[in-house]
């Protein structure tokens, strides 16, 4: 079964407006680490933002913001004023905590296109 | 800190050749991942070290992977015989214990 899945292949916004990529996760852990990473057309891997399970504020980095909703087991990533820049591949990934051990697996990922 | 550091950046190879990935990752780090990323399956994790020591290696598609880290410094995952679908990017992250992990630039691997 997919631990971390995102629904949204592909997604174009307009320049400025808001944008929420999806992300849902399966873990029966109680203690995990949830985050969102950048690859731009360049190819790196860019980290963005982080969230812990126990945290019960939502991260926010800047323009980036995470709405985690624990009992939904979802973390969107809410990216604010959104740029040209803004356009690249989005990677939530799920960081558990395995008997002392951190597995860190990724979803599929989903491209965003802002335009102009 | 010069970051993760991968070598090659680019492989092209024949068909039933070995091939082997390098990569350093950041000093004081103690967890290395190895990751795959095709357009098809995206991000696969292939698997995982912690202070040099693998810890799940279940991602790896078939015996003709393999990966060692021998040294807090150094891993390499090596193909033997690849194939042409092992062509890919093969991405390496380092991180510490709870925390965001730092990925290399990949290799792009082509097998023709």
């Amino acid at each position: 079964a997919q631990k971390i899945t995102q629904t949204q292949p592909g997604m174009f916004v307009q320049e400025k407006e808001a944008v929420t990529l999806d992300c849902t996760y399966d873990t029966s852990d109680q203690s995990y680490g949830l985050f969102w990473y950048k690859q731009p057309s360049s190819g790196e891997m860019i980290f963005l933002i982080y969230q812990g399970s126990y945290d019960e504020q939502n991260a926010t980095e800047g323009r980036y913001s995470l709405n985690f909703q624990k009992a939904r087991k979802s973390a969107n990533l809410v990216i604010s004023a959104s740029q040209l820049g803004d356009s690249a591949m989005y990677f939530c990934a799920m960081r558990e905590y395995l008997f002392g051990n951190e597995k860190l697996t990724f979803g599929t990922g989903t491209r965003l296109t802002i335009i102009p | 800190d010069a970051g993760v550091i991968q070598s090659p950046r680019h492989e092209v190879t024949e068909m039933g050749q070995e091939v082997t990935l390098r990569c350093k990752p950041i000093s004081g780090h103690d967890y290395l991942f190895w990751y795959r990323q095709t357009m098809m399956r995206g991000l696969e994790l292939l698997i995982y070290f912690n202070n040099n020591v693998p810890i799940d290696d279940s991602g790896m598609p078939e015996d003709r992977f393999s990966a060692k880290m021998p040294n807090a410094s150094f891993s390499t995952l090596k193909i033997q015989p690849s194939e042409p679908r092992d062509s890919a990017v093969y991405f390496c992250a380092s991180s510490l214990k709870r925390v965001d992990a730092f990925f290399g630039q990949g290799t792009r691997l082509t097998v023709v």
